[in-house]
């Protein structure tokens, strides 16, 4: 079945330091993916995402390409900040046959702490 | 954008009480909202996928009868759980998505804030 893994966290990092938080998948087909980030005790925000292969999803300074070769989708910020830290899921969303099921499958979230 | 309203944002209640969480699309339709459950330090766990008007469909291992969910109108879909006991303990999200946002694999699903439940 379909499945996503994340790196381990916490990731702990100083502010303006390079971030990538590493996603890999498992589907059949061709699934959209998705990151949301979640800050404490808030529900979840679509952060970015990339429907087909070798699309780049980009908002707030963060990236993350669709790469089928190696079923990836890698979350990168070039320079965080203290606001960034918070926990970070990777998610697919595919089909069952030729219908659009919806249903989110995700990754089992890295915390992210940035220090000043 | 998409807002969606989930109330109450905590609750604290005795053990054998029931209890039922509202979720809202604000100003979206949604046809479909979906029901996770997230314990600490974990990922999020898809309970359940209720469209408006019609049962929901629970994934496997998630007591349809524990955990009642209804999605009477296209704004509003709850979740009540039965005779909730110390392991109910948990984190529920709920998220919706709609025909007017794209529905399907490639449009994201709009979360609330979630419900933080703790049965003592």
């Amino acid at each position: 079945g379909n499945s996503v893994t994340q790196m381990e966290g916490p990731v702990t990092l100083s502010e303006e330091a390079f971030l990538t938080i590493n996603c890999t998948y498992t589907a059949t087909g061709y699934p959209s993916l998705f990151w949301y980030v979640q800050y404490p005790g808030e529900g979840l925000q679509l952060l970015l995402k990339a429907t087909k292969a070798d699309d780049k999803g980009s908002n707030k300074g963060f990236e993350a390409t669709y790469r089928k070769e190696t079923t990836s989708f890698h979350l990168e910020k070039g320079s965080v900040q203290v606001s960034d830290s918070a926990v970070y899921f990777c998610a697919l969303s595919g089909k069952s046959g030729s219908s659009n099921t919806g249903k989110l499958i995700f990754g089992q979230g890295t915390t992210l702490q940035v220090k000043p | 954008g998409a807002v969606v309203s989930q109330h109450p944002s905590r609750v604290i209640c005795k053990s054998g009480t029931s209890v039922k969480i509202e979720c809202r699309s604000l100003d979206f339709q949604a046809t479909t909202m979906f029901w996770y459950r997230q314990f600490p330090k974990k990922s999020l766990m898809l309970m359940a996928t209720s469209n408006e008007g019609s049962k929901a469909t629970y994934e496997q291992g998630v007591e349809k009868d524990k955990f009642l969910i209804n999605h009477a109108s296209l704004t509003l879909s709850t979740l009540t759980v039965t005779s909730a006991h110390p392991e109910d303990s948990s984190f529920y999200i709920c998220s919706a998505s709609s025909r007017l946002t794209g529905g399907g694999s490639n449009q994201p699903q709009h979360f609330g804030d979630g419900t933080r439940l703790s049965i003592l």
